[in-house]
């Protein structure tokens, strides 16, 4: 089966465009979420899509925004970018929002270098 | 949320049996433990998760102590590929799927 797929893998941007990322979560997962991680640190939370509908946001500014599609593949959007937002980002799915299991399934991340 | 505090580097050798322990003092009653480990330019993978006592799976091993102020992570008989850094997360048990990663235990296996 195939895992958490992102796209693309590398991008190269200038400060002030705006960038689009991509993101499929393994079949039948439903539940979708982006995370930045900064050389260095630990990867940190962005937005949570459960069935198309935002379920969380972290502490990011409104330049980044989000969606999930009728078929749970989801686009994580940043506009204005700054040099700041040099990192890797990670989608990450998981089956559902059922609880106790709280393992989900990341990709291999897109790497967003901004000059 | 449960603030979590773990080394932010260990080493050991091939072979050995290595121990990473996180304390998280203000767990909450429905907070469940989760480590997860990553690999250089590589998305987070899950390795165990646990609420009390001890679980055990094909990976690794989670020791709670009964009052779930802290929690260890066994890793049996470490080879060279299981340097990676390992993240210790408290989850809160509310539905919401977010995970809060801190920094991490840079583990380095030597031959």
């Amino acid at each position: 089966d195939a895992g958490v797929t992102q796209s693309p893998t590398h991008l190269i941007k200038t400060r002030g465009q705006h960038v689009t990322l991509r993101c499929s979560p393994i079949s039948g997962h439903k539940s979708v979420s982006w995370y930045q991680q900064v050389l260095g640190q630990g990867p940190q939370f962005i937005f949570q899509y459960y069935e198309k509908e935002e379920r969380g946001r972290g502490n990011f500014p409104d330049r980044f925004s989000a969606r999930q599609f009728p078929n749970y593949s989801s686009e994580l959007n940043v506009n204005a970018l700054l040099l700041g937002d040099s990192a890797l980002y990670l989608c990450a799915s998981s089956l559902t929002s059922v609880i106790p299991s709280y393992e989900q399934y990341f990709g291999p991340g897109t790497r967003l270098t901004v000059t | 949320l449960a603030k979590t505090t773990q080394p932010i580097s260990m080493d050991s050798y091939e072979g050995q049996e290595v121990n990473i322990t996180c304390s998280h003092n203000n767990i909450a009653t429905n907070d469940y433990i989760t480590w997860y480990q990553q690999f250089p330019s590589q998305g987070p993978r899950f390795i165990i998760q646990g609420y009390k006592t001890k679980v055990t799976n094909e990976v690794a091993s989670l020791f709670i102590p009964a009052d779930r102020k802290s929690s260890t992570l066994s890793l049996p008989r470490v080879s060279l590929s299981d340097t990676a850094v390992y993240y210790c997360l408290v989850v809160m048990d509310t539905g919401r799927r977010a995970l809060t990663f801190g920094s991490g235990t840079r583990l380095q296996v030597q031959p």
